[in-house]
């Protein structure tokens, strides 16, 4: 079975120090994954993918995440937080999977 | 400028009805999908479509249906067979709907029902 596990539902910041939001996947074939931000009440935008050309992967707005076969996870991390990066993030797995969601709240 | 189209973005509906849900997109791509969303559930696809004419019950369909008439839309019916139809609802199109193709979204329908 293919599944999604984001670790932390809410994950707290203060503006200029590092995100990490995890995500773990289980798949039963090589997997693609991806990174997706919703703001309020919009739909989801691509950050970054994984498609196994390279395992860290560089997306926008100076997101990035490194894909690790032995430990089946793709942790999305920014060096420095801002504050516009206050959204919900979601990991997704083989383009139809995703995650339950990490809430991330920027403070000041 | 190329994108997804959802309408209304709010919806309210009473027990007992059927509604629809109106998804556009003119990306020319060839799969599209519907997801509901709940707060802490994350997104959950009720159905998808990777050529006109075809589509495929995803993990929630029960009280769902789609058609696929045109490729660039794909409405979604929320019947009345739906006990808790309350939701966020989010249309999706990507290329051509392999696992390595990122998705578009469209910005939501909220569905309340009274």
């Amino acid at each position: 079975a293919q599944s999604v596990t984001q670790l932390g539902s809410h994950v707290s910041v203060s503006e200029g120090a590092l995100v990490l939001l995890r995500c773990n996947y289980s798949s039963s074939v090589p997997p693609y994954l991806f990174w997706y931000v919703q703001y309020p009440n919009q739909g989801l935008q691509l950050l970054l993918k994984y498609t196994s050309a390279a395992t860290l992967v560089k997306g926008i707005n100076g997101f990035e995440a490194e894909f690790k076969k032995s430990e089946t996870s793709f942790h999305l991390t920014k060096p420095s937080a801002h504050m516009s990066d206050a959204a919900e993030y979601f990991c997704a797995l083989n383009d139809m999977r995703f995650g339950a969601g990490t809430r991330l709240t920027v403070k000041p | 400028d190329g994108g997804i189209t959802q309408s209304p973005k709010y919806l309210f509906r009473k027990e007992g009805q059927n509604v629809t849900l109106s998804c556009e997109q003119n990306l020319n791509h060839d799969a599209m999908y519907w997801y509901r969303q709940d707060p802490g559930q994350g997104l959950r696809l009720i159905y998808y479509s990777q050529i006109v004419n075809d589509f495929q019950k995803g993990d929630i369909a029960e009280g769902y249906s789609v058609s696929r008439e045109k490729k660039e839309s794909f409405p979604l019916t929320v019947t009345s067979a739906q006990k808790n139809p309350t939701a966020f609802y989010l249309c999706a199109s990507s290329m051509f709907g392999s696992l390595i193709d990122e998705q578009f979204f469209g910005p939501g329908t909220r569905l309340t029902v009274l």
